[in-house]
């Protein structure tokens, strides 16, 4: 397995944008977890899912942020409209239940 | 409400001097704690769990539950250990993971 899978690894937009970060987490895995990493707040959980269903959202900054998973090994985070604010790197994870969660490797915003 | 806590934004070390990163965790039920680290241009991975109780690279944490303390440790630092590392707490039925905001060591010659 190649690991939890995130794309784009880079991505530079304009204030306003909308912006989809993608997620392909390990195969079998039942969880899926959204990080957001800051210099100034380290790891913080925006959202996460079990079995696709979103658990606990309450990390969501606010209505311009937007998660979903259509399926087992499919996830998006959309932020509509962009703000400057929200540059950061957005790590996805995945777990089984009651196992290790595996990082995938970032996707690093920046907004300008 | 769940919380961890590092105190400590930057840890800087000399080779062979002794580590300790510091964890506190506020939570009502039993806790399961980790530790992760983030070597440079890595990503996360699992350093160790409490309920394991084994050392990994060096590395030991135990849980206190008086202090509600669950310190990493290791008694002589090397060059690559430099990396952030992140305290987590697990908790709920859920299993929400939730994490400090890190602590970077940096151990030098």
């Amino acid at each position: 397995d190649a690991g939890v899978i995130q794309s784009p690894r880079h991505e530079v937009t304009e204030m306003g944008q909308e912006v989809t970060l993608r997620c392909k987490p390990i195969s079998g895995h039942n969880s899926l977890f959204w990080y957001r990493q800051t210099m100034m707040r380290g790891l913080e959980l925006l959202i996460y899912f079990n079995n696709n269903v979103p658990i606990d959202d309450s990390g969501m900054p606010e209505d311009r942020f937007s998660a979903k998973m259509p399926n087992a090994s499919f996830s998006t985070l959309k932020i509509q409209p962009s703000e400057p604010r929200d540059s950061a790197v957005y790590f996805c994870a995945s777990r089984e239940f009651a196992g290790e969660l595996f990082f995938g490797e970032g996707s690093r915003l920046t907004v300008l | 409400a769940q919380r961890v806590t590092q105190p400590e934004k930057l840890l800087s070390v000399f080779k062979g001097a002794p580590v300790e990163l510091k964890c506190n965790y506020s939570y009502s039920g039993s806790p399961e704690l980790f530790w992760y680290v983030q070597y440079s241009r890595q990503r996360l991975q699992l350093l160790l769990r409490h309920i394991s109780r084994e050392s990994i690279k060096g590395f030991t944490a135990d849980l206190n539950k008086g202090e509600t303390s669950f310190h990493l440790k290791k008694p002589f630092a090397q060059e690559e250990d430099s990396a952030m590392y992140y305290c987590a707490l697990l908790t709920g039925t859920a299993s929400k993971l939730t994490f400090g905001t890190g602590t970077r060591l940096q151990v030098t010659l």
